[in-house]
């Protein structure tokens, strides 16, 4: 079993959709939780960045924590083409040693 | 700023040859690594650095690969002999040690072992 489980997709949405991204992990020295995005022949960049249980609000973009059931989300108010990626879920433990999910492959039509 | 730079970007070899991909970090960002992402996956640690020592390296194919970073600055990483299994994006990041420790990508080297 993967330390971090995301669903591959890919997930087809249209403009101005809400989008909900999703990963489960296992292990609980977890501490720090993030979204990467990563356009096609890019890098991963730093989207959002989390350490406790509950919401965290940037625009559209909201992450969300749960580690009583080591889940985590983000969600993508007002989807636009430009939104279209791979999304990228990743936790560190100490050492700050990521652990980065499979990633979902979302699309937002025009 | 200066992002991290990575060369080449894409690289093509035949199984059995060896490669090296080359990372400059961030100005004053003491840790490095370097990641083996192949496609459809997400990335893959294969050993951080701070400054020129080693701090992880649990994931790294010991017989084939190999890293450096020299002066603390620049890193090379090694494959000798690449196998077909080696085709994958290589990407670079750095870090400061102060804050969250936030990691920049770089753009990667696309490897292709034929």
């Amino acid at each position: 079993q993967k330390e971090v489980e995301q669903d591959p997709g890919p997930l087809s949405v249209p403009e101005g959709a809400i989008v909900s991204l999703n990963c489960t992990y296992s292990n609980s020295a977890f501490q720090y939780f993030m979204w990467y995005r990563q356009y096609s022949r890019k890098g991963p960049e730093l989207l959002m960045y989390t350490y406790s249980s509950g919401n965290k609000e940037d625009g559209r973009f909201t992450a969300q924590v749960d580690k009583s059931s080591k889940y985590i989300s983000l969600f993508i108010r007002d989807s636009q083409p430009s939104d279209s990626a791979t999304y990228l879920c990743a936790m560190i433990r100490a050492g700050n040693m990521l652990t980065f999910g499979g990633g979902t492959r979302l699309m937002v039509k025009p | 700023e200066a992002g991290v730079a990575q060369s080449p970007r894409y690289k093509i070899i035949e199984k059995r040859q060896s490669v090296a991909f080359w990372c400059n970090p961030i100005s004053g960002h003491a840790t490095l690594y370097w990641y083996q992402q192949i496609l459809g996956q997400g990335p893959k640690l294969l050993i951080q650095f701070q400054n020129n020592g080693v701090v992880d390296d649990s994931q790294l194919p010991k017989d084939r690969f190999s890293a450096e970073r020299l002066k603390g600055v620049d890193s090379t990483l090694k494959i000798q002999p690449a196998k077909l299994e080696d085709s994958a994006v290589y990407l670079c990041a750095s870090s400061t040690l102060a804050g969250r420790n936030e990691q920049f990508f770089g753009p990667g080297t696309r490897l292709t072992v034929l």
